[in-house]
C-alpha cells in the first residue's frame, strides 16, 4: 500500500499563475484534508471532505478551491497564486473523522514568486 | 480562540529522558494527539489520549490531565533517530484538529 500519495513533490510558480496539487490515497478512507505548514506556526486546515462529493472550509480557505470528486482523490487548487501561499501543503486521510488517526502524504513544496 | 502551547525547541542527550510539554485551550475536547515529524518529511502519529492518565507504548509515553488542559510526551533511552519535531494536536467540538506549532527536538551525543 502507497498510502497517501501526493503530486508534484516542489514547484514554483509565478504570482498569478494557477496550479493543482493533487492526493491520493489507497486506503478506502472517508475522510481528507489539505493542511499548509508554515514555520513557527501549526498545521493549518485549509478545506476538507467528509466524502466523495463533499467539501467544506476549514481555518484559511481564502485563496483556494479543492474538489472530491473520487473518493480516493481530493484536489486542491490555487486559481491565482500569491506570495503569501508559499508553504509547504500536506494532504491527509482518516477512515472517519471522529477519533481516527490522520495518515499525511509525503507534502508539496510550493514556491511562488 | 482556540491555542496550543508548547515549546520551541528543547535539546538532549543521548541516552537520557526528555519530557515536551504542551498546554491546551480549545472549544471541547475530543482527544489529544501526538505526531512526530522528522525534517522536511511528512507527520506521522505516536500517540493519542482521551481519558486522564499515561499510555505508554516503548520508549514514548503521553500523560493527559484534561482538568489542566495540559500533555507531555515522554522519551526515554533517546537515540539519534528521536531528533525530530513532536507536534501536538487536540481534537475540539466539532472534531477538528488545531496544532500545535511544535517542539523541535535535538539530540546530542
Amino acid at each position: 500500500n502507497a498510502g497517501v500519495t501526493q503530486t508534484p513533490k516542489f514547484r514554483v510558480l509565478k504570482t498569478g499563475q494557477s496550479m493543482t496539487l493533487l492526493c491520493a490515497q489507497d486506503m478506502n478512507h472517508e475522510y481528507m484534508y489539505w493542511y499548509r505548514q508554515d514555520p513557527g506556526m501549526g498545521l493549518r486546515l485549509i478545506h476538507y471532505s467528509v466524502g466523495e462529493g463533499t467539501t467544506a472550509k476549514g481555518e484559511v480557505p481564502d485563496g483556494y478551491n479543492v474538489s472530491r470528486l473520487k473518493k480516493l482523490n481530493f484536489l486542491l487548487g490555487l486559481e491565482s497564486a500569491a506570495p503569501s501561499q508559499t508553504s509547504v501543503y500536506f494532504c491527509a486521510s482518516s477512515p472517519t473523522g471522529e477519533i481516527d488517526t490522520q495518515y499525511f502524504g509525503p507534502g508539496t513544496r510550493l514556491t511562488v514568486l | 480562540g482556540q491555542n496550543i502551547d508548547q515549546p520551541t525547541e528543547m535539546t538532549a542527550t543521548e541516552g537520557a529522558i526528555v519530557q515536551i510539554n504542551c498546554t491546551y485551550q480549545t472549544s471541547g475536547f475530543n482527544g489529544l494527539f501526538w505526531y512526530q515529524q522528522h525534517a522536511g518529511e511528512a507527520p506521522t502519529f505516536l500517540s493519542y489520549n482521551v481519558l486522564d492518565g499515561l499510555e505508554e507504548k516503548g520508549r514514548f509515553s503521553s500523560f493527559l490531565s484534561r482538568s489542566k488542559g495540559y500533555s507531555y510526551l515522554l522519551l526515554k533511552e533517546l537515540q539519534m533517530k528521536d531528533s525530530a519535531s513532536y507536534l501536538c494536536a487536540v481534537k475540539d467540538s466539532n472534531y477538528q484538529l488545531i496544532w500545535g506549532a511544535g517542539t523541535k527536538l535535538i539530540i546530542k551525543p
